[in-house]
């Protein structure tokens, strides 16, 4: 199992101009997310999914988009840059519920830069 | 709301000394703890979790006791080593409706071991 996989690795845009980054799992998980990771800040959340078809907002949603058209695939696009968006964008999923509680498992980031 | 605060660092060790990284958190009813683990360029990796008081999680000889009365979920390590330098994350993971959850993290703790 490839476990969480995210495309690109690495991406530098010009302020205004859109991209998405793509998430993949196939551990048939419910749950998938997306977070950003700034220096001192930790992780926050900017959306989530819990299935196919459904989104909600998380802490920092301001400026992104999502979709989850497959169960496997969860999609974050951003429709027009900024340099605050300059970051890095972990993806992670998670099963319901059951023994391993709420535990998420984590993709290995794409770092973004927005000049 | 849910908050997470731990120690800020870095906190550099030599290799083979004793670790303490602390971390409480602010919740309302009965969440799961979390310690996952960032080593440099990759992903956040789980290291162990407690889901209820008294619980302690235990994985790669680190190890953490929820404690309700003090709400802390503190890492020990017995003996540090040069691969343990990584980033520290504590987390907290509240069920929300439907069962699904959302996790809360700290800010991250880095952690330096010289030979």
């Amino acid at each position: 199992n490839a476990g969480v996989t995210q495309t690109p690795k690495f991406r530098v845009l010009k302020t205004g101009q859109s991209m998405t980054l793509l998430c993949a799992q196939d551990m048939n998980h419910e749950y998938m997310y997306w977070y950003r990771q700034d220096p001192g800040m930790g992780l926050r959340l900017i959306h989530y999914s819990v299935g196919e078809g459904t989104t909600a907002k998380g802490e920092v949603p301001d400026g992104y988009n999502v979709s989850r058209l497959k169960k496997q695939n969860f999609l974050l696009g951003l429709e027009s840059a900024a340099p605050s968006q300059t970051s890095v964008y972990f993806c992670a999923s998670s099963y319901r519920q059951g023994s391993t509680k709420y535990e998420q498992y984590f993709g290995p980031g794409t770092r973004l830069t927005v000049t | 709301g849910d908050s997470v605060t731990q120690m800020e660092g870095p906190v550099t060790l030599s290799e083979e000394a004793f670790l303490t990284i602390n971390c409480t958190y602010t919740a309302t009813g009965y969440p799961s703890l979390f310690w996952y683990v960032q080593y440099p360029g990759e992903g956040l990796q789980l290291l162990l979790k407690a889901t209820k008081a008294d619980d302690k999680g235990s994985n790669k000889g680190f190890e953490a006791t929820y404690r309700k009365e003090t709400t802390s979920f503190h890492l020990e390590k017995g003996s540090v080593q040069v691969s343990d330098s990584a980033v520290y994350f504590c987390a907290l993971g509240q069920g929300l409706n439907s069962g699904y959850s959302t996790l809360t993290f700290g800010k991250g703790t880095m952690l330096l071991v010289s030979p």
